[in-house]
């Protein structure tokens, strides 16, 4: 079974527009929860997470764990047209690192 | 400089061939993974490995083998018994237990006609 749910699946928003993007996970004892972009090839890291509550910034993107709720999501503000990716979660538990099924964000001008 | 480099960048191949990919990483991480990655969808864990000569299965590992005899080196053949090789596939790379970040190579798109 899927132990990282990411949704939406894909969004459409236009420029400007603020977008949340949810992570869920089955898995408590994780070491921690990721944040990539991925727009052609290599995805590209954004975030590492691993307490709970504690919001992590990069310019327009943030994001947070929720360890109660088992979830995670990653906020973009005033949307560009070269935030259009696909942003992936995952989480590295046991030996493994687990990917979900991703976002795809089209961001139209 | 320090990175996870995979050859070929393209692969093409006749049905019913077995084909390997190349994953090098000169980074010194005990972990590497693949992934396979289908037209708009996320990444799934083929196999992966923590350390040297080690590896385990993961998610979809039917159809493929991998072998990890040098740290630097996790080669991905995918054989004649994958059903529906035609895919990207990413290598990836990364420090065990100590949350850090994976890191990426460019991947290899292989198409089987």
């Amino acid at each position: 079974e899927d132990k990282v749910v990411q949704s939406p699946l894909s969004l459409v928003v236009h420029e400007g527009d603020t977008v949340t993007l949810n992570c869920s996970y089955e898995v408590t004892n994780f070491r921690s929860l990721l944040w990539y972009k991925q727009e052609k090839k290599a995805p590209t890291f954004l975030f590492m997470l691993t307490s709970s509550g504690i919001e992590k910034k990069s310019g327009r993107l943030s994001s947070i764990l929720d360890k109660k709720e088992l979830s995670s999501i990653l906020n973009i503000t005033a949307t560009q047209t070269g935030d259009s990716a696909i942003y992936l979660c995952a989480i590295e538990y046991g030996n493994k690192l687990v990917f979900g099924a991703g976002t795809i964000l089209r961001v139209k001008s | 400089d320090g990175g996870i480099t995979q050859s070929p960048k393209y692969l093409f191949r006749k049905e019913g061939q077995n084909v390997t990919l190349s994953c090098e990483q000169n980074l010194n991480h005990d972990a590497m993974y693949w992934y396979r990655q289908d037209p708009g969808q996320g990444l799934r864990l083929i196999y992966y490995s923590q350390i040297v000569n080690d590896f385990q299965k993961g998610d979809i590992a039917e159809g493929y083998s991998v072998s990890r005899e040098k740290k630097e080196s996790f080669p991905l053949t995918v054989t004649s018994a994958q059903k529906n090789p035609t895919a990207f596939y990413l290598c990836a790379s990364s420090i065990p237990r100590m949350n850090t970040e994976a890191f990426f190579g460019q991947g290899t798109r292989l198409t089987v006609v």
